[in-house]
């Protein structure tokens, strides 16, 4: 069944530790994207890439870190930096780079900070 | 950069009647107009999708309205069924410049009042 896995689905944090959410997809996208999603406001990019071993800020990165080692997969991290975490975490796929069309998404991670 | 606005935030209709969510955009280089539809616990997903080539798009109980002039678009839904409900999002980008560049209004929640 092709799609795109994050996990974990739910994650709690205590301040001041790093969280890494993991999205794999195997539906053999070129691009993928981090959202993050707070009630009241649409989705906001954090991170993406167009390519292996490449990516680029998105419009919120700061306090975030990414990853792109294999076309699969594309983790990011929440570091301690981040002002505000607790938010829920969308991960996206889509098929070309460099041009809009569908973005496929993850089921998402909720990530709270205790 | 382009901002995004969307109305209303909630949404509560009898099932059988329409449903039309607004979105107005600002930047008028924008012409790709998405909209992706969130089910309670489930991923985004695209449900339709409009280029300013053309000023209305239907698929089956869905449809699209796009105008250019004043800067905005809507969704309509007819004869609203339960699995109506969700949060429904709208989006707007200049293709070709890539999916990096959507800008996501805020959501509307879509309540199908049995």
């Amino acid at each position: 069944d092709g799609g795109i896995t994050q996990s974990p689905k739910y994650l709690f944090r205590k301040e001041g530790q790093n969280v890494t959410l993991s999205c794999e997809q195997n539906l053999n996208h070129d691009a993928m994207y981090w959202y993050r999603q707070d009630p009241g406001q649409g989705l906001r990019l954090i991170y993406y890439s167009q390519i292996v071993n490449d990516f680029q800020k998105g419009d919120i990165a700061e306090g975030y870190s990414v990853s792109r080692e294999k076309k699969e997969s594309f983790p990011l991290t929440v570091t301690s930096a981040q002002k505000n975490p607790t938010a829920f975490y969308l991960c996206a796929s889509s098929i070309v780079r460099g041009d809009t069309g569908e973005l496929f998404f993850g089921e998402g991670s909720r990530l709270t900070v205790l | 950069g382009e901002n995004v606005e969307q109305h209303p935030s909630t949404l509560s209709v009898q099932e059988g009647d329409s449903a039309v969510i607004k979105c107005t955009y600002s930047d008028s280089a924008s012409n790709y107009f998405p909209w992706y539809k969130q089910e309670l616990g489930k991923r985004p997903q695209l449900i339709i999708d409009i280029r300013s080539n053309v000023g209305e798009k239907k698929d089956q109980r869905i449809a699209v309205t796009l105008n250019k002039t004043a800067k905005h678009f809507s969704l309509h839904i007819t004869e609203t069924q339960p699995e109506d409900s969700a949060v429904y999002f709208c989006a707007a980008s200049i293709e070709n410049f890539g999916n990096e560049k959507l800008t996501f209004g805020t959501g509307t929640r879509l309540t199908i009042i049995p």
